[in-house]
């Protein structure tokens, strides 16, 4: 399995309240993604990041924020958050997609957050 | 973006053969097709990637009409194990692609 780490694993807390989430990597794959996950939507993505200091916003990034100040490293934050973001957030990561192929995603193990 | 279309469960009996085809009317001349898998409570696992007609590795297969228009996996003779949720997406960068609802494939002994 790919070397990839999510930190908390789980998580409560209030609404209104700041949320960080870490995603790591040892592999040292360029790209970096951030996903959630809620019943009947699959996965949908927050924000990915193709460098250093590189990101760009994916199909649900209103209320989150990442960074990414190291390769290993991707952060999402939720600057206030809210009841509906309660979810399961995924970080998965990717090597430059070669010639003729988009390469594949590996996953790490999810992070569960309850906003109350 | 392509958006894909694919059953949203199936059942099936330890031994069988299952196939799970995906409709993308709209994918576009670079984009492939890549198929995933997740169990319950982790993160997806690549399954199968393929462009045109048909892909084999050692967990599934995967085949593509000259249209493109759909693809199908096919998982020989499913064990327990098996059941996951099966996603189709189809893009030319990682970040272009969506995972969709899936696919709930239940195997039954």
């Amino acid at each position: 399995d790919a070397g990839i780490t999510q930190s908390p694993r789980h998580k409560v807390t209030e609404t209104g309240t700041p949320v960080t989430l870490r995603c790591h990597q040892t592999e040292n794959h360029r790209y970096m993604y951030w996903y959630r996950q809620d019943p009947g939507h699959g996965l949908r993505l927050i924000h990915y990041s193709y460098g250093v200091k590189d990101t760009d916003k994916g199909e649900v990034s209103d209320g989150y924020s990442v960074s990414r100040s190291k390769t290993e490293d991707f952060l999402l934050t939720l600057e206030s958050a809210t009841s509906s973001q309660t979810s399961v957030y995924f970080c998965a990561i990717s090597e430059i997609p070669g010639q003729g192929s988009t390469d594949t995603q590996y996953f790490g193990p999810g992070t569960r957050l309850t906003v109350l | 973006l392509a958006k894909t279309t694919q059953p949203i469960s199936m059942d099936s009996y330890e031994g069988q053969e299952v196939n799970i085809t995906c409709s993308h009317n709209n994918i576009a001349t670079n984009d492939y097709i890549t198929w995933y898998q997740q169990f319950p409570s982790q993160g997806p696992r690549f399954i199968i990637q393929g462009y045109k007609t048909k892909v084999t590795n050692e967990v599934a297969s995967l085949f593509i009409p000259a249209d493109r228009k759909s693809s199908t996996l096919s998982l020989p003779r499913v064990s327990l194990s098996d059941t996951a949720v099966y996603y189709c997406l189809v893009g030319d960068y990682n970040n272009d692609m969506r995972f969709g609802a899936g696919t709930r494939l239940t195997v039954k002994p």
